[in-house]
């Protein structure tokens, strides 16, 4: 069936560091895929989308290229704020079905 | 827009007792999505609405749990019998046709 899976955490990193969140798929066809993120005490907001293969979807700094090839969608930001902190999920939706999949998660900590 | 709310945001409750849970989703929004999330992992799928008609259901979704989307605007979650292994936080989310899935604040559930 299909699956996402991302790289286990904490990640720990000092503030302005470069981030790359590593997350694979298994889908058949083409799914959609999605970036969320989770703050402390909060719901799950999106961060970020791509719906077909080459698309880069961007937001708030953080950036992620929808790999075929490869099939992965990692997620990348050039210098993190501590303000970043938080858990960060990969998901799929295949367009034929309603609902998401997702990874397990992977903690960010930033450090001042 | 409000965004998705959900009450309570916090349940304890003893095992075999019932509980509900409320879902309102954002206004213009016609499809609603029930997930569970446990600890360390992300959330998965459980029910989806489209108005008021249940239009999936996961194999998570034992005989003790139905969700209702009565007219077609807010849901309930209602858990009976509770076990110690239903503890997680159980998420609502809501979106207009073939768009993203936002979510709430979630409801957090502890059986003792």
């Amino acid at each position: 069936g299909d699956s996402v899976t991302q790289m286990e955490g904490p990640v720990t990193l000092s503030e302005e560091a470069f981030l790359t969140i590593n997350c694979t798929y298994t889908a058949t066809g083409y799914p959609s895929l999605f970036w969320y993120v989770q703050y402390p005490g909060e719901g799950l907001q999106l961060l970020l989308k791509a719906t077909k293969a080459d698309d880069k979807g961007s937001n708030k700094g953080f950036e992620a290229t929808y790999r075929k090839e490869t099939t992965s969608f990692h997620l990348e930001k050039g210098s993190v704020q501590v303000s970043d902190s938080a858990v960060y999920f990969c998901a799929l939706k295949r367009d034929s079905s309603y609902k998401l999949i997702f990874g397990s998660g992977t903690r960010l900590l930033v450090r001042p | 827009d409000t965004g998705v709310s959900q009450n309570p945001r916090h349940k304890i409750t003893k095992r075999g007792q019932n509980v509900t849970f409320r879902c309102d989703p954002i206004s213009e929004h016609n499809r609603l999505y029930w997930y569970r999330q446990t600890l360390g992992q992300g959330p998965e799928f459980l029910t989806y609405f489209q108005n008021e008609a249940q239009l999936e259901k996961s194999r998570l979704l034992s005989d003790r749990f139905s969700a209702e989307r009565p007219k077609g605007s807010f849901s309930t979650l209602e858990i009976q019998r509770t076990e110690q292994g239903d503890s997680a936080m159980y998420l609502c989310a809501s979106s207009r046709p073939t768009d993203t899935q936002y979510f709430g604040p979630g409801t957090r559930l502890t059986v003792l």
